[in-house]
């Protein structure tokens, strides 16, 4: 079954250290995201991917880093810079053109400890 | 410029009574739109998209959402709320002419009572 996978589902930071969430799909989706969500607060969008490594920053980029190396996959990668990482992160992915509807991963929630 | 104001963030209605959740859009070009549900601790699941073959869209469990162009509107229906509508819904356009980007509306929780 197609698909897009979020791993892992729980992820726990110390102050300081860089951690990398992982999406991979294989939908043969063109676009990739990253949004955040807040406790009750919507999506905030961290960065997009049109095409193999190229990606754009979104509305809240900072202290976040991606790579788009591989169509299938979209690693997030929160950095030390991020100074109030704990939230939940969803990826999803998309084929470009009208009408085309996003598949959502399950999520992550990282908690920084 | 797309953009989408989901009118309400809080919505109680009573189980078996029908469900209104209202989205206004702002589209430069002919709008991409679609509505998720989100259960707690969970990905967004895809209820219903408009495709511009019908204004009135059939989903899954039984929603619709009716596509408005002269009020830009798209709200999203139930005839009977069920216990297990209970959940976060958004309200999203796309932007599929030129950057692709998914912009969501900031969510409506709904409540069910029994």
């Amino acid at each position: 079954d197609g698909g897009i996978t979020q791993s892992p589902k729980y992820l726990f930071r110390k102050e300081g250290q860089n951690v990398t969430l992982s999406c991979e799909q294989n939908l043969n989706h063109d676009a990739m995201y990253w949004y955040r969500q807040d406790p009750g607060q919507g999506l905030r969008l961290i960065y997009y991917s049109q095409i193999v490594n190229d990606f754009q920053k979104g509305d809240i980029a900072e202290g976040y880093s991606v790579s788009r190396e591989k169509k299938e996959s979209f690693p997030l990668t929160v950095t030390s810079a991020q100074k109030n990482p704990t939230a939940f992160y969803l990826c999803a992915s998309t084929l470009r053109g009208q009408n085309t509807e996003a598949f959502f991963g399950q999520g992550t929630r990282l908690t920084v400890v | 410029a797309q953009s989408v104001t989901q009118l309400d963030s809080h919505v109680s209605v009573s189980e078996g009574t029908p469900v209104l959740l209202r989205c206004n859009y702002s589209s430069s070009y002919s709008p991409s739109l679609f509505w998720y549900v989100q259960h707690p601790n969970k990905g967004l699941q895809l209820l219903l998209k408009y495709t511009s073959a019908a204004t009135l869209v059939k989903g899954i469990n039984g929603f619709e959402a009716e596509f408005k162009k002269s009020e830009t509107s798209f709200h999203l229906t139930k005839p009977s709320a069920h216990m297990s509508d209970a959940a976060e819904y958004f309200c999203v356009v796309s932007d599929w002419v030129s950057s692709y980007k998914l912009i969501f509306g900031s969510g409506t929780r709904l409540l069910v009572r029994p």
